[in-house]
């Protein structure tokens, strides 16, 4: 089955760094790649959409300018959190889609902690 | 606007009990998906279930079930003879099927704790 990969799994930061997550398609190519966000015991937020080669699309709310994504390649999106704060401590997963398959696969999600 | 409701919050139940997780889903299209996923403590989303639809009939697979009612706007989710291993968050989930990005919109989760 398709597997989606998250580097690293978990982060502790200082406050005022920023981090970068990787998220992984590892065995098919992913047109279109999804950032979610979750805080304890709260649903996943959609933050933003990415297409492969192109600007991301960030949910309302979302700063862009914030959360940095790249989607460089049909396999790797990265997400970087700028200028981390304690309240951008929270659990990040991705999701890959091939190819209009209408189907995301997740990622193990990365636990990311600013101190 | 699309919305999906799950209203339990929490349940627990004693092992061997049945328990019906509840959803409702609010959308303004005719065509979409709904879904069903476990997160266990670890955080990784475990894929359960996904119904279009155009597909109404009832699933069942092992212990699990499924009970998609459009007049209701309901796609409750049957869990048989319970275990302790089933103990972890779900969400009922919801997309488009036919638009420029699939988005999921998520319910806010039931957790389910079973009890030995």
């Amino acid at each position: 089955g398709a597997v989606v990969s998250q580097h690293p799994s978990w982060v502790i930061c200082k406050s005022g760094t920023s981090v970068k997550i990787e998220c992984r398609s590892l065995d098919f190519q992913a047109t279109t790649m999804f950032w979610y966000r979750q805080f304890p015991k709260q649903s996943l937020m959609l933050m933003a959409t990415s297409n492969e080669g192109s600007k991301a699309t960030y949910e309302q709310g979302v700063e862009k300018d914030k959360f940095l994504i790249n989607h460089a390649s049909l396999t790797l999106s990265t997400l970087t959190v700028t200028s981390a704060h304690p309240e951008d401590s929270s659990f990040y997963i991705c999701s890959a889609e091939q190819d209009r398959q209408e189907t995301q696969y997740f990622g193990p999600g990365t636990r990311l902690l600013v101190l | 606007a699309q919305k999906v409701t799950q209203a339990q919050t929490e349940i627990s139940v004693v092992e061997k009990e049945d328990v019906t997780l509840d959803c409702v889903y609010e959308t303004r299209d005719t065509t979409y998906y709904l879904f069903w996923y476990k997160q266990p403590p670890s955080g990784e989303l475990v894929f359960l279930i996904r119904r279009n639809s155009f597909d109404e009939q009832n699933e069942i697979s092992g212990r699990y079930s499924w009970n998609f009612q459009k007049s209701t706007s309901s796609f409750n989710f049957t869990i048989t003879a319970s275990q302790v291993v089933d103990s972890a968050v779900y969400f009922c989930a919801l997309s488009e099927i036919y638009s420029s990005a699939s988005k999921i919109i998520f319910g806010s989760g039931t957790r389910l704790s079973i009890r030995p």
